[in-house]
């Protein structure tokens, strides 16, 4: 079966190091989500990509996290300098949308930050 | 803006019997598609089941089915025979299917019910 991959599953750093979060999404879709899922806040999202083109990224801070798809199978979340407040899993998400279409959207595993 | 409220943080059932999801949401769309994914221990999230809204027919994927009152906004979510596998988070969530425009492809979540099944 088709999945979407991301890496690391787990990864515990210091404060003020930076953190680069993978996500392969399936092949074929055109759509690239990245959510963030905490107890408080429930799941947030951060950004997404169409036709890795950037869409929205206003539930991102900007002043520490970036999101880029360099090609059509890496899409890539930056978070520089990490603070323990982005502790969270962090979710890639990818679906092939076409327009008055419900399509399916396909979750990876997450990868779980912890930021000390 | 829409939103998607789930009023159960917390449910538990008996193996082998029928428990119910609560879901309500608010939007001023008659266009849109409504979605129930689980998210095990495992963490990945799984899509469930998904209701369009302009067919009044109630979605069902086998032992899940919905029961979709698009007046009253209530997406429930029933799990029929209900299967120790079955214990997870459940999320309802909404998407738009009005627009043209690309923003409207983002899913709105609400906060999660979390199903205890007990043996």
């Amino acid at each position: 079966d088709a999945r979407v991959t991301q890496t690391p599953r787990h990864k515990v750093t210091e404060m003020g190091q930076e953190v680069t979060m993978r996500c392969q999404p399936i092949l074929g879709h055109n759509t690239v989500f990245w959510y963030r899922q905490t107890m408080m806040q429930g799941l947030e999202l951060l950004a997404y990509f169409r036709n890795r083109a950037p869409l929205d990224d206003s539930g991102m801070p900007k002043d520490r996290f970036s999101a880029e798809m360099p090609d059509a199978t890496l899409a890539t979340l930056k978070i520089q300098p990490s603070e323990p407040r982005d502790s969270a899993v962090y979710f890639c998400a990818s679906g092939l949308y076409l327009r008055h279409t419900n399509e399916k959207l396909f979750f990876g595993s997450g990868t779980q930050l912890s930021v000390l | 803006a829409q939103t998607v409220t789930q009023s159960q943080p917390e449910m538990s059932v008996q193996e082998a019997e029928t428990v119910t999801l609560s879901c309500t949401y608010d939007t001023s769309e008659s266009d849109y598609y409504l979605f129930w994914y689980k998210q095990p221990p495992s963490r990945q999230m799984i899509l469930v089941i998904r209701q369009e809204a302009y067919k009044q027919q109630n979605a069902t994927e086998n032992r899940f089915s919905v029961n979709f009152q698009k007046a009253a906004k209530s997406f429930s979510l029933k799990i029929s025979d209900s299967q120790l596998g079955d214990a997870a988070m459940y999320f309802c969530a909404y998407r738009s299917a009005e627009s043209e425009m690309d923003s409207n492809y983002q899913l709105i979540w609400g906060a999660g019910t979390k199903l205890i099944i007990k043996p």
